[in-house]
């Protein structure tokens, strides 16, 4: 069965320093969704991605963070001058709506785990 | 923004014992999904039921998009039924958010 992959699985960086998470959604999704869990906390909504650029953002996407998807299979998500407060899981999904049709199921990856010092 | 609010917040069962999660949401939605996140953090999709009723084994969900909520059902549950069960809706925008969870715990 298809699947969401993310890498790497753990990351540990210093403050001040900026990070790339990784994201391979399921092939032939036009979706792609980033969202954040502080330990502990609820799954928040970061950003959603369609037709190469933005659809929606959160007010926690600030101009600290980007996304991109730089090739036919990848999505990334950056984070620059990574605070503490950035520490957290990442998950990414995809979701097998049509283009401009109505929600579909998503499909999340199993999550990186930055850990910032 | 649609707020999201999931009851109880903690269950603790005895392995056998069924269960019902409830989902409240205060505005009309066009996707809704249910997880399960496991001990090691994994979010398992469970089922996509904006409106409905769908069963899958031991667990059942139904939504009544009228009255804005959802209930998951878990029969003879297990110890490995045990994590964090979400919530999640989409409201016409691309922005799917989460109910705060409830955590479950299955004795044996």
């Amino acid at each position: 069965e298809p699947e969401v992959t993310q890498t790497p699985s753990h990351q540990v960086t210093q403050m001040g320093q900026e990070v790339i998470l990784r994201c391979v959604p399921i092939s032939n999704h036009l979706y792609f969704y980033w969202y954040r869990q502080i330990l502990g906390q609820k799954v928040e909504f970061l950003v959603s991605f369609y037709n190469n650029e933005i659809s929606e953002k959160s007010e926690i996407f600030d101009d600290q963070f980007s996304v991109e998807r730089p090739d036919g299979s990848n999505f990334t998500l950056k984070i620059r001058s990574t605070k503490l407060e950035d520490s957290a899981m990442y998950f990414c999904a995809s979701s097998g709506r049509l283009a401009g049709g109505p929600q579909d199921t998503q499909y999340f990856g199993p999550g990186t785990r930055l850990t910032v010092l | 923004g649609i707020q999201v609010e999931q009851s109880p917040p903690d269950l603790i069962l005895q392995e056998g014992a069924n269960s019902t999660l409830r989902c409240n949401f205060s505005d009309s939605v066009n996707n809704l999904q249910w997880f399960h996140q496991n001990p090691w953090g994994q979010l398992i999709n469970l089922f996509y039921i904006p409106s409905g009723t769908k069963q899958n084994g031991r667990l059942s969900a139904t939504t009544v998009a009228t009255e804005r909520y959802s209930l998951l059902y878990i029969s003879s549950s297990q110890t490995t039924d045990s994590g964090v069960y979400f919530c999640a809706v989409e409201s016409g925008v691309n922005d799917m958010r989460f109910g705060a969870g409830t955590r479950l715990t299955v004795k044996p």
